[in-house]
């Protein structure tokens, strides 16, 4: 089956401007969580979406923001994007209620200039 | 405190030969999850192995086992007969039952099997 689908895989923006990405689960995980991965702060969580209703958020600042549709695909923006904000971007699917049985997905590389 | 400790930046392995990557972790939760996720340069962390907090028995997958100590809070990766392309970054995670869904990550050792 279809893996996890992160669109675009590398994306290059203007300090100021903002962004959206883009992530298609597996066919029948219903729960979508989002990392912030740089080489200084490791990997961090930044969202969870299930039901497409926001479950947990992590400690980063109000211009992230994410959302889920109806079928499952979830996006997240980040608003007045900062040079701090270059990253790799990376979204998991999970079926609920299972610890184990997260997939990721290639991820986007977001460089912010 | 740090949910998952990894003390090996980097680690280097002869080609054919079995490595151990440490892993420690903390919680208070009774239900909880380990996991050790592979991550290439082209950035996609590709899972490896998965063990509950439940299991009794060490979790294997193919070449892929999990050294589970629970007393000790750790649980270690061993790759056995290294092979060229098992050069990447390896991340220890942790998921806890009790705390929501999210990921912890350890900061991940460099592995580069050596000819």
């Amino acid at each position: 089956k279809a893996g996890v689908t992160q669109t675009p895989r590398y994306l290059i923006k203007t300090r100021g401007q903002q962004v959206t990405l883009s992530c298609s689960p597996i066919s029948g995980h219903r729960s979508v969580s989002w990392y912030q991965q740089t080489p200084g702060q490791g990997l961090q969580f930044l969202f969870e979406y299930f039901s497409e209703t926001q479950r947990n958020k992590g400690n980063f600042p109000g211009r992230f923001s994410g959302r889920q549709f109806s079928n499952s695909r979830s996006e997240m923006n980040v608003s007045t994007l900062e040079l701090g904000d270059s990253a790799l971007y990376l979204c998991a699917s999970s079926a609920l209620g299972r610890l184990g049985g997260y997939t990721f997905g290639s991820g986007t590389r977001l460089t912010v200039v | 405190a740090q949910k998952i400790t990894q003390t090996q930046p980097g680690m280097f392995v002869q080609e054919k030969e079995a490595v151990t990557l440490d892993c420690t972790y903390d919680t208070s939760d009774q239900s909880y999850g380990l996991f050790w996720y592979k991550q290439p340069s082209s950035g996609e962390m590709i899972f490896l192995i998965y063990q509950g907090s439940y299991d009794e028995q060490n979790a294997t997958e193919g070449r892929y086992s999990l050294n589970f100590q629970k007393a000790r809070k750790s649980a270690n990766l061993v790759i056995s007969a290294s092979q060229l392309g098992d050069s990447a970054m390896y991340f220890c995670a942790m998921r806890e039952a009790s705390f929501g869904n999210q990921f912890y990550f350890g900061t991940g050792t460099s592995l580069t099997v050596i000819p």
